[in-house]
């Protein structure tokens, strides 16, 4: 089965950090960039981060640059998102999803979402 | 950046009425859209991608079509399960904007 699942998220005092994981089974991962999408409370969709399938190119939205790093271990079947300098309005659900090449085809499969809550 | 202007924000149907729901984006981005729907507490889910082409197992009620800046997308009988929110997402160039997305819900 074609599977994404988000792990690493919960609550964190502003300034803090937390990594976001996201394990992938049932297709070959490394043929596959990797996107990072959150969705604030009552909010819609916010493409945050994304990685080419060797990890050679990323991408990241104004709102978060220089304070995520998105990384993949290919040998691993797994994407990374390493959040810093965390805010309030960070706090979201934080979906990973895959997308084949070119980039029309749309982001195809999705995790069920890891919450990050950011609050003193 | 493209920016996407999706409408209307939100819909109010029955059961059995068809369904159009447009997006505009602010500069041509040839067939590069996608439109998911999204249930509350779920991740979304994708219905079309290359502006009109229907993702498998997507029920063939859904349809999409455009190029350029302006998009449909098309439910052309609603069933039950359909009452959701919907986001079209242009996949031109970075970032990957997704519209403010339309909530169609039961009148």
């Amino acid at each position: 089965e074609v599977q994404l699942v988000e792990s690493g998220g919960g609550l964190v005092q502003p300034g803090g950090s937390l990594r976001l994981s996201c394990a992938a089974s049932g297709f070959a991962f490394s043929s596959y960039s990797m996107d990072w999408v959150r969705q604030a409370p009552g909010k819609g969709l916010e493409h945050v981060s994304g990685m080419s399938t060797d990890g050679g190119t990323s991408y990241y939205a104004t709102s978060v640059k220089g304070r995520f790093t998105i990384s993949r271990d290919n040998s691993e079947n797994t994407v990374y998102l390493q959040m810093g300098g965390l805010r309030v309005e960070d706090t979201a659900v934080y979906y990973c999803a895959r997308r084949r090449h070119p980039r029309y085809y749309g982001m195809d499969v999705w995790g069920p979402g890891t919450t990050v809550t950011v609050s003193s | 950046d493209i920016q996407l202007t999706q409408s209307p924000s939100f819909l109010s149907a029955s059961v059995g009425d068809r369904v159009t729901i447009t997006c505009r984006a602010s500069q041509g981005i040839s067939s590069y859209l996608a439109w998911y729907q999204q249930k509350p507490g779920k991740a979304p889910k994708l219905l079309i991608y290359a502006a009109s082409t229907l993702q498998n197992e997507v029920p063939s009620r859904f349809s999409g079509s455009g190029s350029g800046t302006e998009f449909t997308l098309t439910i052309s009988s609603l069933q039950s399960e359909d009452f959701a929110t919907y986001y079209c997402q242009q996949l031109h160039s970075y970032p990957l904007i997704f519209g403010g997305g339309t909530k169609v819900d039961l009148k």
